[in-house]
């Protein structure tokens, strides 16, 4: 089946350690996304990529990096730099340039201990 | 940039009964309004979306208005059914300085839970 796969569905992050959500996607789609969900908020975007090899920030990118050396896989780093680090994270992708109709992970939810 | 207001955060309806939920934007070059669900432990799954040349649209029971002039839009659910319990995001989209690239701003979220 196609569709984008997230891991670890769960993820515990312990003070000044950086981890690293997995996002993968047999879809061909050339453009992938990371956003974060807080309770109450609506999502926002961490970073997003159109193409391999190149990637830009989005609206919270402060304490994330990410890399796209192929194009089923976008992984989002989450660093000791950030500070509030507790959230849900969807990754999602689409093969509209235009940045609609996106298509969702099942999501990582990270906590800290 | 763009902001995407939503309500109400939560709805609460009988089984049978309609639910609406409204959102408004404030970037008037705005053209792309899609709506998502979000089921319990999953990522949003689009189920309907509008763009700016057209006032309304329809999928069996779901519906999505447009007001182009007033900036907003909303969801329109009938008949609705336990399975329509979800949280619902609206989102708006346009080109961004040009680029071809639109980025999609999502409201807050509205918890619908619909009683048997």
């Amino acid at each position: 089946d196609g569709g984008i796969t997230q891991s670890p569905k769960y993820l515990f992050r312990k003070e000044g350690q950086n981890v690293t959500l997995s996002c993968e996607q047999n879809l061909n789609h050339d453009a992938m996304y990371w956003y974060r969900q807080d309770p109450g908020q609506g999502l926002r975007l961490i970073y997003y990529s159109q193409i391999v090899n190149d990637f830009q920030k989005g609206d919270i990118a402060e304490g994330y990096s990410v890399s796209r050396e192929k194009k089923e896989s976008f992984p989002l780093t989450v660093t000791s730099a950030q500070k509030n680090p507790t959230a849900f994270y969807l990754c999602a992708s689409t093969t509209d340039r235009n940045n609609e109709k996106l298509f969702f992970g099942s999501g990582t939810q990270l906590s800290v201990l | 940039g763009e902001n995407v207001e939503q309500h109400p955060s939560t709805l609460s309806v009988q089984e049978g009964d309609s639910a609406v939920i409204k959102c408004t934007y404030s970037d008037s070059a705005s053209n792309y309004f899609p709506w998502y669900k979000q089921e319990l432990g999953k990522g949003p799954q689009l189920i309907i979306d509008i763009r700016s040349n057209v006032g309304e649209k329809k999928d069996q029971r779901i519906a999505v208005t447009l007001n182009k002039t007033a900036k907003h839009f909303s969801l329109h659910i009938t008949e609705t059914q336990p399975e329509d319990s979800a949280v619902y995001f609206c989102a708006a989209s346009g080109n961004a300085g040009g680029t071809s690239y639109g980025k999609l701003t999502f409201g807050q979220g509205t918890i619908l839970t619909v009683h048997p």
